[in-house]
């Protein structure tokens, strides 16, 4: 059982907007930075969105990141095939006094 | 280039040792924590654990604390992850990260991952 809850899937056409949520609570999201990572099918994870809505650089402009209280959510707008991967979301729990993980959700381009 | 290369993968029997390996470069080693991460066959993503290679302070999750150790060696700005005796459940890949600034952050550059196989 995670400690953040994300949607197990996520699916759109291309061009369409996909938004993924992620649920956790005052002791995580609610206290600490909230970051995505983007681990396309048999590769590395790859840190997409940190600081709740900062993209590294390289990272598209159609990735974004908000956070509010102790939810946040990643949008994905324009949609496109090589956005086919597993998305995970990730704090600092003081509670746990360690990282968290969401279960991830894979994202599917019908 | 900032760059975190592990070892190759492994294939171990229950109850053997192993020490797998994760070389930084292109940056102060000892001056940005280090995470490990499992994922199993088909699942999500673990945190294990952190080490700060300037002093080697250490925190384990306690999933896997007394199953796994960590430690660096500064000289060849490598960190490690050892086991004592593998079992069949310890069969994963294991990925190291670096955080770019403190604790409590993100982790900006990831290794490639070692996959670890413990089969008899």
């Amino acid at each position: 059982q995670s400690v953040l809850t994300q949607p197990p899937s996520a699916s759109g056409t291309p061009g369409q907007r996909v938004t993924i949520s992620c649920s956790g609570s005052s002791s995580n999201i609610g206290s600490n930075t909230l970051n995505w990572y983007q681990q396309l099918p048999g590769t590395a994870p790859k840190l997409l969105i940190y600081n709740n809505n900062q993209r590294p650089s390289g990272v598209p402009d159609r990735f974004s990141g908000s956070k509010s209280g102790t939810s946040a959510s990643l949008a994905i707008s324009g949609l496109q095939s090589e956005d086919e991967a597993d998305y995970y979301c990730a704090a600092w729990d003081d509670s746990l006094n360690g990282y968290v993980f969401g279960p991830g959700t894979k994202v599917s381009v019908l | 280039e900032v760059q975190l290369v592990q070892s190759g993968a492994e294939v171990k029997k229950p109850g053997e040792s192993l020490k797998i390996s994760c070389k930084g470069s292109g940056y102060s080693f000892t001056s940005h924590w280090i995470v490990w991460v499992r994922q199993m066959p088909g699942k999500g993503l673990e945190w294990m654990g952190i080490i700060y290679p300037y002093d080697s302070e250490i925190r384990y999750s306690p999933s896997f604390q007394g199953r796994v150790t960590m430690s660096v060696d500064k000289s060849i700005s490598t960190a490690y992850l050892q086991w004592g005796s593998l079992e069949a459940s310890d069969t994963a890949i294991y990925y190291c990260a670096r955080l770019p600034e403190g604790l409590y952050n993100w982790f900006d550059t990831w290794g490639q991952g070692t996959l670890v196989t413990v089969s008899s």
